[in-house]
């Protein structure tokens, strides 16, 4: 079944840049997902179709997906924005269509 | 407003039976996939299935295939997750979710059932 890898851990300082990688076989080719999770908290949606916002999410989260990444940017981190990140893509060729990347703790510094 | 609500914390014991509750409402219960999500204590998330209600068909992980039982019973807007015979090792934060299959997205959550199994 399909794989999706992201890095355990990133950290970086209030006011910069994330990027939170996920991995795949040709990953450009499918729709990617993400959600962040606090603590304590249900998973929430934050980017769908690679780069779209729902309504509510602060325009400094972004996406974009290529070749084998995909990758979670996240603009002027702020305290607030400190979770657990997960990648999630939908294949529609599989009867358990849902995998999930593994999670990746962003540390605000 | 969408919104799934799951019922309560259970604590049980090894070799008991547990079938755990996701209520939909805002929205038409029996036109969207309705699944589980398991997440164990300091772990990720790992799906474990989906039921279309408007017809029944049920979907699930190989790794939760014939350990979990997912039923729904679209009078209500209920979706369940169903355990014969629990082991410590299902002590887990479990959440619903509605599955948007068009777009692939999972989208809302419920606020998460936490299952804990000791003796």
């Amino acid at each position: 079944s399909y794989v999706l890898t992201q890095p355990p851990s990133v950290s970086v300082a209030p006011g910069k840049t994330a990027r939170i990688t996920c991995g795949g076989n040709n990953i450009g080719s499918k729709s990617v997902h993400w959600y962040q999770q606090k603590p304590g908290q249900a998973p929430v949606l934050v980017i769908y179709y690679d780069s779209d916002r729902p309504s509510g999410i602060p325009e400094r989260f972004s996406g974009s997906n290529s070749g084998n990444t995909a990758t979670l940017t996240i603009s002027r981190v702020e305290a607030g924005d400190e979770a657990d990140y997960y990648c999630q893509v939908w294949d529609s060729s599989s009867d358990h269509p849902v995998v999930f990347g593994g999670g990746t703790k962003l540390t605000v510094l | 407003e969408v919104q799934l609500v799951q019922s309560g914390a259970e604590v049980k014991k090894p070799g008991e039976s547990l079938k755990i509750s996701c209520k939909g409402s805002g929205y038409s219960f029996t036109s969207y996939w309705i699944g589980w999500v398991r997440q164990m204590p300091g772990k990720g998330l790992e799906w474990m299935g989906i039921i279309y209600p408007g017809d029944s068909d049920t979907r699930y992980s190989p790794s939760f295939q014939g350990q979990v039982t997912i039923s729904a019973d679209k009078s209500i807007s209920t979706a369940y997750l169903q355990w014969s015979s629990l082991k410590a090792s299902d002590t887990a934060m479990y959440y619903c979710a509605r599955h948007l299959a068009a777009a692939g997205t999972i989208d809302p959550w419920g606020q998460g059932t936490l299952v804990t199994v000791s003796s």
